[in-house]
């Protein structure tokens, strides 16, 4: 079974600094995304960056990076030049890529991160 | 383009009622899928749909339906419910095929059961 670790209940940042959210992953299936969404006060769940288990280089989109090292079996979430509209939960998310088309995502517990001016 | 659609966003209900949660995916998405999100148990997957059909369901109990209809909007009922049922329910429209695009989530409908 496919299983979503984020150690960091909670995370602290000032303005303008970069900050990595942790995220490990457990699962046996070859074939698999990693996502991560940030979700602010309001609820609505915003897609950051994709990152497939066969790509080679590590997704960036803007101020987001993610940092795949497939051995250890980690995809950290790394921002730059953190905003204070950064604030909010972050969720790290895994698909399984198998046979069956199935686009259901298995959830971590998320992290929290207040940006400070 | 518009987004996903949740109706309602809030609902109160009484513990052993029903209740008919709806999700309008962005136009040209066949594939809806549905989320459970509470404080203690996280983001849970309920299930999805893709042209109609399930595609796949999560560890719930029988009591939480669902089902999609031929313009993909997707509805979701729980019967009998619970306290413990209190949570955001959140949907995700997509179009059905895996990429590595991101899921388009709605807004949530926030249900308190009391």
């Amino acid at each position: 079974a496919q299983k979503i670790t984020q150690t960091q209940p909670g995370m602290f940042v000032q303005e303008k600094e970069a900050v990595t959210l942790d995220c490990t992953y457990d699962t046996s299936d070859p074939s698999y995304g990693l996502f991560w969404y940030k979700q602010p006060s309001s609820g609505e769940m915003i897609f950051l960056i994709y990152q497939g288990s066969y790509d080679q280089q590590n997704a960036t989109e803007g101020r987001y990076s993610l940092n795949f090292q497939k051995a250890r079996k980690s995809a950290n979430l790394v921002i730059s030049a953190s905003q204070l509209g950064d604030s909010a939960m972050y969720f790290c998310a895994m698909r399984d890529d198998r046979g069956g088309g199935s686009e259901k995502l298995v959830f971590g517990k998320g992290t929290k991160l207040t940006v400070n001016p | 383009k518009a987004g996903v659609t949740q109706t309602p966003r809030y609902l109160i209900k009484t513990r052993g009622q029903q209740v008919t949660l709806s999700c309008s995916p962005i136009s040209g998405h066949r594939s809806v899928s549905w989320y459970q999100q509470t404080p203690g148990q996280g983001l849970q997957f309920l299930f999805e749909y893709f042209s109609e059909t399930q595609r796949n369901k999560g560890n719930f109990p029988g009591r939480f339906s669902g089902r999609q209809f031929s313009n993909s909007r997707s509805e979701m009922n729980v019967s009998t419910l619970e306290l413990g049922d209190s949570a955001l329910y959140l949907c995700a429209s997509s179009l059905g095929v895996r990429g590595s695009y991101g899921y388009t989530f709605g807004s949530g409908t926030r249900l308190t059961v009391v």
